[in-house]
């Protein structure tokens, strides 16, 4: 199975602040990645695919980036409504697997 | 608009059964594959289960394979999980998801069902 690591586990970050996600693959993805968004006692709400396709809602202040087996989750302009903990996915092959999560809070 | 309403959750003892349904809505149910995730309290996300459009062909989790079984009744518009042989190892909220591509990512979630295993 393909090992997704996320980093960091945690952050507290300001308003407006600038969010940078870490998800490292333990191989070759080759961009099938998805990043999800899940708010306390909620679902998770699909943000971004294909590595940096945002999905259809999503505000633009999120994006994501990478290839091969880095890849980065970015949120601009840090908005409260924005924590949550954030999940890495690929979707390469089967299994499909997640990272363990990110918890992002306001500091 | 896209709805996944998951039903059939609660307290089961170790080594009973249990089945979850989903009844989905919003979409042509039968031109998807469908799957279900799963979230151990204060855990991460596992994909549980993966359906094809008329349900000849599933995937399986190996930590679920050989105990559950994923089904669907494309005229009903509804998703099922038959769980057999719990462990409390399988205690979290299960979630119905719409995959999106194969191998799937999921663009639409269900609220999820608490199965909680215990004796």
């Amino acid at each position: 199975d393909i090992r997704m690591t996320q980093s960091p586990a945690s952050l507290s970050a300001s308003l407006g602040e600038t969010v940078n996600i870490e998800c490292l693959a333990s191989e070759d993805i080759y961009s099938d990645l998805a990043w999800y968004q899940q708010k306390p006692g909620k679902s998770p709400q699909l943000l971004i695919y294909n590595a940096n396709s945002l999905q259809n809602g999503v505000p633009s202040r999120f994006s994501g980036s990478g290839s091969g087996t880095q890849y980065s989750l970015k949120i601009n302009s840090l908005q409260s409504e924005d924590v949550a903990t954030y999940f890495c996915q690929q979707y390469n092959n089967y299994p499909p697997t997640f990272g363990a999560g990110t918890k992002l809070e306001l500091k | 608009e896209v709805q996944l309403v998951e039903s059939g959750g609660g307290l089961v003892q170790p080594g009973r059964s249990m089945k979850l349904s989903c009844a989905a809505s919003g979409f042509t149910f039968s031109d998807y594959y469908m799957a279900w995730v799963r979230q151990a309290p204060k855990k991460g996300l596992e994909w549980v289960a993966s359906i094809s459009y008329e349900g000849s062909s599933t995937y399986y989790g190996d930590s679920v394979k050989g105990r559950f079984t994923i089904s669907r009744d494309n005229a009903k518009s509804t998703l099922y999980l038959q769980m057999n042989s719990l462990r409390s190892e399988d205690t979290a909220t299960y979630y119905c998801a719409r995959p999106n591509w194969e191998p799937p990512y999921f663009d639409y979630w269900g609220q999820g069902v608490m199965v909680t295993v215990s004796s």
